[in-house]
């Protein structure tokens, strides 16, 4: 079975700091990494979705990196803000055949300080 | 598009009672998922359907867990009867038949159970 570990499980940076948000993966025949974001009391948004083929994406200041092989998945956020603050959390899918059921990581809460 | 929609957005009940949880996917999403987030576990799949059809429900905890999918627009969780451990928050999502793995977040159930 997938485990998904994400690390840290809180940080807190101060506003304009870039920052690496980590998700480690025990499977590396993935299919695709999401990274999400959730803020409290609402369901989660899907921030950036890597497929198994690409090293990274990009979204305006977030870059989400994919290394299959060592099993690890970094989301960068450049100068952060105060509105970036949230849990993120970074999902596998099943297996590689992209099964639909997703695995995900604990979540790491960032709080971006004004 | 509103989204998909989850309700009630908490609920508080005693143990041993039944609790129904509904959600509306989006239009045209074949693919619906119930998944439950609690502390200790983080986010978890319960079940998911395709086409109405529920393809994978081994996330089911116990024979107390029942879902239902009677048509595109609608589906239930129940639990019956509940225990306080079934404590949690309950997200509905919903995918395209082309992108399962994207999948779109009701904004989640918060259940009590005293």
């Amino acid at each position: 079975k997938q485990e998904v570990t994400q690390i840290p499980a809180a940080l807190s940076v101060p506003e304009g700091e870039n920052l690496v948000l980590n998700c480690s993966f025990t499977d590396s025949a993935i299919y695709n990494l999401q990274w999400f974001r959730q803020d409290p009391g609402k369901g989660l948004t899907s921030l950036l979705l890597i497929q198994s083929s690409q090293r990274e994406q990009t979204s305006g200041r977030l870059n989400a990196s994919l290394d299959k092989s060592s099993g690890r998945s970094t989301l960068y956020i450049a100068a952060s803000q105060p509105g970036d603050s949230a849990t993120y959390l970074c999902a596998v899918p099943g297996d590689q055949t992209g099964a639909n059921n997703l695995f995900f990581g604990t979540g790491t809460r960032l709080t971006v300080i004004p | 598009d509103a989204g998909v929609i989850q309700s009630p957005r908490h609920e508080v009940t005693e143990m041993g009672q039944e609790v129904t949880l509904r959600c509306k996917p989006i239009s045209g999403h074949d693919y619906l998922f119930w998944y439950r987030q609690t502390m200790m576990r983080g986010l978890e799949l319960l079940i998911y359907f395709n086409n109405n059809v529920p393809i994978d429900d081994s996330g089911m905890p116990e024979d107390r867990f029942s879902a239902k999918m009677p048509n595109a627009s609608f589906s239930t969780l129940k639990i019956q009867p509940s225990e306080p451990r079934d404590s949690a928050v309950y997200f509905c999502a919903s995918s395209l038949p082309s992108s399962p793995n994207e999948q779109f977040f009701g904004p989640g159930t918060r259940l009590t159970v005293l």
